[in-house]
């Protein structure tokens, strides 16, 4: 069975650029989830899916931040514009309706 | 709200010592729980998790963890710690909503082990 895949693996971008991460979750995974992990932190969820519906979105910085899942599969987390502060790995997870999520390798923005 | 609270940021072992990570949360209903590893540049891994039944779980790699309900806990636990064990590890609570569950983690114990 094929993991979470996410890309790229790796990201340096100038603060005020935009970057844009993707996220392809297990086949059949109706749930999806976007984090952010700061160094030294845990996991903060950023956003999560249900299908192609946003059930919870409450810790994303919107005026920055958007994310997208349009056919209920692949998914899209914007930066726009960035912020040195936004330097973290960026985890997407998927879960079908059993409660455990698995996590993809995750994407390492740098904002310089 | 739901929190998880990992008291110890960082701990150290030597190799075949027993082991130990805390993990107290803070849920209103009956939570589901898990810990996930995390080595350097990777992804999360899961562990072990615990929904319902018994309060002792067992898990990969030899590990095992305890949920005890009076004491809000669920301690990851391993009889003789293994080099490779050297990680990043996080205990996460799942609140259920619906058919969908957000997963809520805390801040990660770092453990290194000693040969």
């Amino acid at each position: 069975e094929a993991g979470v895949a996410q890309s790229p693996r790796y990201k340096i971008i100038e603060k005020r650029q935009s970057v844009a991460f993707w996220c392809n979750p297990i086949s059949g995974h109706a749930t999806l989830y976007w984090y952010q992990q700061i160094l030294g932190q845990g996991p903060k969820l950023l956003i999560q899916f249900q299908n192609n519906g946003v059930v919870d979105d409450s810790q994303l910085p919107k005026d920055r931040f958007s994310a997208e899942r349009l056919k209920g599969v692949d998914s899209t987390l914007k930066i726009q514009p960035a912020k040195l502060e936004d330097s973290a790995v960026y985890l997407c997870a998927s879960s079908a309706d059993t409660g455990q999520a698995f996590f993809g390798q995750g994407t390492r923005l740098t904002v310089v | 709200a739901q929190s998880v609270t990992q008291p110890d940021i960082h701990i150290t072992v030597s190799e075949g010592a027993s082991l130990e990570l805390r993990c107290n949360y803070s849920y209103g209903a009956t939570p589901y729980l898990f810990w996930y590893v995390q080595s350097p540049g990777q992804g999360l891994q899961l562990l072990l998790k615990y929904f319902s039944g018994d309060t002792l779980v067992q898990g990969i790699k030899g590990f095992e963890a305890e949920f005890k309900r009076s004491q809000s806990s669920f301690n990851l636990r391993k009889p003789s710690v293994h080099w490779s064990d050297a990680a990043e590890y996080f205990c996460a609570v799942g609140a259920r909503s619906g058919r969908t569950d957000k997963l809520i983690f805390g801040t990660g114990t770092r453990l290194q082990v000693f040969p």
